[in-house]
C-alpha cells in the first residue's frame, strides 16, 4: 500500500519557536521521490521541496530543513524560529515512481498556527 | 512562463445544477492530473489525462463526474446533479513529459466549488 500519515493534525507554537513536523510514509517501490508542500489560508500549493529516495542527504533552505531516513520511513520538516507567515496547512507527499505515471499520494496535513 | 490556471477560483452551484472546472495546463505540459480536497483533509488522486486520454481514473467517483483534456483548450472536470458533499477545493496539476520520464507537478490554484 502507498500511504503517508502525518500524525500531528495541528500545532501551535509562539513566535520564533522551533517546530517539527513528523511525516511517516509507505510504499512497497524502492524509487519514489517524497515532497512538502505548504497551504496558506488564502488556499494555493506552494511547493517547497522534492526528495529523491536515493539522496537521504538532509536540506537546509534559509529557516526550513528536512531530515530525511528511509530506514524509518521518515520525512521530517523543521522550520526554525518560527513566524507568523509560517501559520499554514503543510502537506507531506509521496510519489512512487514504478509505474509509468505518477499519482501523488498526499498525507492528510498538519495546521500550524504561529502565535505573535 | 505562466503557471497552471484553473478558473474559476471559485463556483457556487445549487443542488442539481452541473458544475465545471477547467484547468490550462502550463505552456509545454501535455499531461494534467485532477484533486479533490474536501475540508479538513488532504487531496485525493482523481484522474490523470494526456491529451485525448484517460490515463487513470481509478479516484474519480463512479456516477456524476467525468474529466476530459482534448487536443485544444483545457481540460475539463464535469460534475453532473451536484450534492452538497462535492463541495470541496479542486485542484489541478500539471506536468511535462521528456523522454519516457515524468517530471515535476505543478499545481494551480484550486477551483473551490460550494454547493448550496
Amino acid at each position: 500500500a502507498q500511504k503517508v500519515t502525518q500524525a500531528q493534525t495541528e500545532i501551535s507554537v509562539v513566535e520564533k519557536e522551533d517546530v517539527t513536523l513528523d511525516c511517516v510514509y509507505e510504499t512497497r517501490d524502492t524509487t519514489y521521490y517524497l515532497f512538502w508542500y505548504k497551504q496558506p489560508p488564502s488556499g494555493e500549493l506552494v511547493f517547497l521541496i522534492r526528495r529523491n529516495s536515493f539522496d537521504e542527504q538532509n536540506e537546509i533552505s534559509g529557516r526550513y530543513s528536512w531530515n530525511f531516513q528511509k530506514s524509518t520511513s521518515s520525512f521530517n520538516f523543521t522550520i526554525t524560529a518560527s513566524q507568523v507567515v509560517d501559520s499554514a496547512v503543510y502537506f507531506c507527499a509521496l510519489r512512487p515512481l514504478k509505474t509509468s505515471y505518477d499519482k501523488v499520494i498526499f498525507g492528510p496535513g498538519t495546521s500550524l498556527s504561529v502565535i505573535p | 512562463n505562466a503557471g497552471v490556471m484553473q478558473n474559476p477560483r471559485h463556483l457556487v452551484r445549487r443542488r442539481g445544477q452541473e458544475a465545471r472546472l477547467r484547468c490550462s495546463p502550463m505552456k509545454g505540459h501535455s499531461h494534467v492530473y485532477w484533486y479533490r480536497q474536501l475540508p479538513e483533509e488532504g487531496l485525493k488522486f482523481m484522474v490523470y489525462l494526456q491529451k485525448e486520454n484517460i490515463i487513470d481514473e481509478s479516484g474519480m467517483p463512479k456516477e456524476r463526474f467525468s474529466a476530459e483534456f482534448p487536443k485544444e483548450g483545457p481540460s475539463i472536470l464535469r460534475i453532473q446533479q451536484v450534492v452538497r458533499g462535492d463541495s470541496a477545493a479542486y485542484f489541478c496539476a500539471s506536468s511535462p513529459l521528456r523522454g519516457k520520464v515524468l517530471y515535476e507537478q505543478y499545481f494551480g490554484p484550486g477551483t473551490r466549488l460550494t454547493v448550496t
